[in-house]
């Protein structure tokens, strides 16, 4: 079993369609959380980090549920310039090497 | 933010020949750093934790003596892919670790996409 695992999608959605991923994580000494962005052939860029309060940047709201081992992404109001692959990462800890997901794909169209 | 730089961006070469890849924190001190792969609609995989001034680890299945990681500075480390082979094909991305109040953010560099003739 995979230490965080995501659906790998693709999602298809029209443009200002809301969107949600989910992500499960194994590994219960992870500590952070974050969602990463990765668009085609480039590196990976952070988008958010997570946390158990839930926190929310624009259109985008991520939520960690570290009973259920469980983080989700929101995307609200989708714009054609969403479109990546997003990415579930966890870590045991701030300067700790960072476990990744395989990706969820999301592909917005007009 | 922070800015992590890797030169070359790509690089194609013969298979038997050895790769270096750079790293380099350029507004930041770096004690470790990390080097990932990505083969194709894959996710990153963690290669190995580059420390300086010691060896670095490397992760389960990582052949040390294939993958050479030096660092020898707080700005920079070095991946050396030995005697490259095609299944050697892939994006290399390096990150490190933020300081201060980016303590617990990664940067990465742009990647380097490997491709062994």
């Amino acid at each position: 079993r995979k230490e965080v695992e995501q659906d790998p999608g693709p999602f298809n959605v029209p443009e200002g369609a809301t969107v949600a991923f989910n992500c499960t994580y194994s590994n219960s000494a992870s500590q952070s959380f974050f969602w990463y962005r990765q668009d085609c052939r480039k590196e990976p860029k952070l988008l958010m980090s997570v946390y158990s309060s839930g926190n929310e940047d624009g259109r985008f709201t991520a939520q960690l549920n570290r009973a259920s081992q469980y983080i989700s992404l929101l995307i609200r109001d989708s714009k054609l310039s969403d479109s990546a692959t997003y990415l579930c990462v966890s870590s045991t800890g701030g300067g700790n090497k960072l476990t990744f997901g395989t990706g969820t794909q999301l592909k917005v169209e007009l | 933010g922070a800015v992590v730089s890797q030169h070359p961006s790509w690089v194609i070469c013969k298979s038997g020949t050895s790769v270096k890849i750079e790293c380099r924190s350029l507004d930041f001190q770096a004690t470790t750093m990390f080097w990932y792969r990505q083969f194709p609609k894959q996710s990153l995989m963690l290669m190995a934790t580059s420390n300086e001034g010691s060896k670095a680890t490397y992760e389960q299945g990582v052949e040390k003596d294939k993958f050479l990681i030096n660092h020898a500075s707080l700005t920079l480390s070095t991946l050396t892919v030995t005697s490259a082979h095609p299944e050697d094909s892939s994006f290399y991305i390096c990150s490190a670790p933020g300081l201060g109040v980016f303590y617990n953010e990664q940067f990465f560099g742009p990647g380097t996409r490997l491709t062994v003739l």
